[in-house]
């Protein structure tokens, strides 16, 4: 059973549409991370969230941490073929040790023109 | 390029070789993790390095898996007796000692076993 669990598991959509990724947990992190991950290679840091109800923008990606910190989204608007790839949410519990980091099983998204 | 750096990238063995993996992290960053990914799931923590002390180790980390960070830089991951469970991608990361847990990760060495 993983911690961090998203959905949906898999998403395609047109370019142009939005799309919305979750990752739940009945856990409380005191930190959570998004990665993006292309085939072969490693995950690539989009952003951390801290704060309860925080919501940050890189772009067209917008990201929000649960007011009780279990739990984020991310959002991405008129969604482009470069934003394919594998989506990952991670986490640091709070009773947690040393930094290491749970992860979800990823969400597939693919953009086609 | 100043990112999270690993060799080889890609290892084919037979089963029963032993296999070592290196990886150099980004410079001022102390804290180093190993993690083992397959096809369809996150990562999975294996183990951690504050310098050159290894502080924890999963259980997924078997006897015949062994770390090192002998001079706190750079880390090395042996797998003795590899088995064709040990298929995955081999992925490291680094952090700075003062951030929100952010750690970057290396490119990964994808290693099959036959």
């Amino acid at each position: 059973t993983q911690l961090l669990e998203q959905s949906p598991q898999f998403l395609s959509i047109q370019e142009g549409e939005n799309l919305t990724v979750y990752c739940n947990s009945s856990s409380v992190f005191s930190s959570l991370q998004w990665y993006r991950q292309e085939p072969g290679e490693g995950p690539v840091l989009l952003v951390t969230v801290v704060t309860g109800g925080e919501v940050k923008k890189l772009k067209r990606l917008t990201f929000q941490f649960g007011d009780a910190r279990k739990d984020s989204s991310l959002h991405i608007t008129a969604a482009q073929p470069g934003d394919t790839g594998l989506y990952l949410c991670a986490g640091q519990p709070l009773r947690g040790s040393w930094g290491k980091l749970q992860f979800g099983a990823g969400t597939q998204v693919v953009v086609t023109p | 390029d100043t990112g999270v750096s690993q060799d080889p990238r890609h290892k084919i063995t037979k089963r029963g070789q032993n296999v070592t993996f290196r990886c150099d992290p980004i410079s001022e960053h102390n804290r180093l993790y190993w993690y083992r990914q397959t096809l369809g799931q996150g990562p999975e923590f294996l183990t951690y390095f504050q310098n050159e002390a290894q502080l924890e180790k999963s259980r997924l980390l078997s006897d015949r898996f062994s770390a090192e960070r002998p001079k706190g830089s750079f880390s090395t991951l042996e797998i003795q007796r590899t088995e064709q469970g040990d298929s995955a991608m081999y992925l490291c990361a680094s952090r700075r000692e003062s951030s929100y847990n952010e750690q970057f990760f290396g490119p990964g060495t994808r290693l099959t076993v036959l």
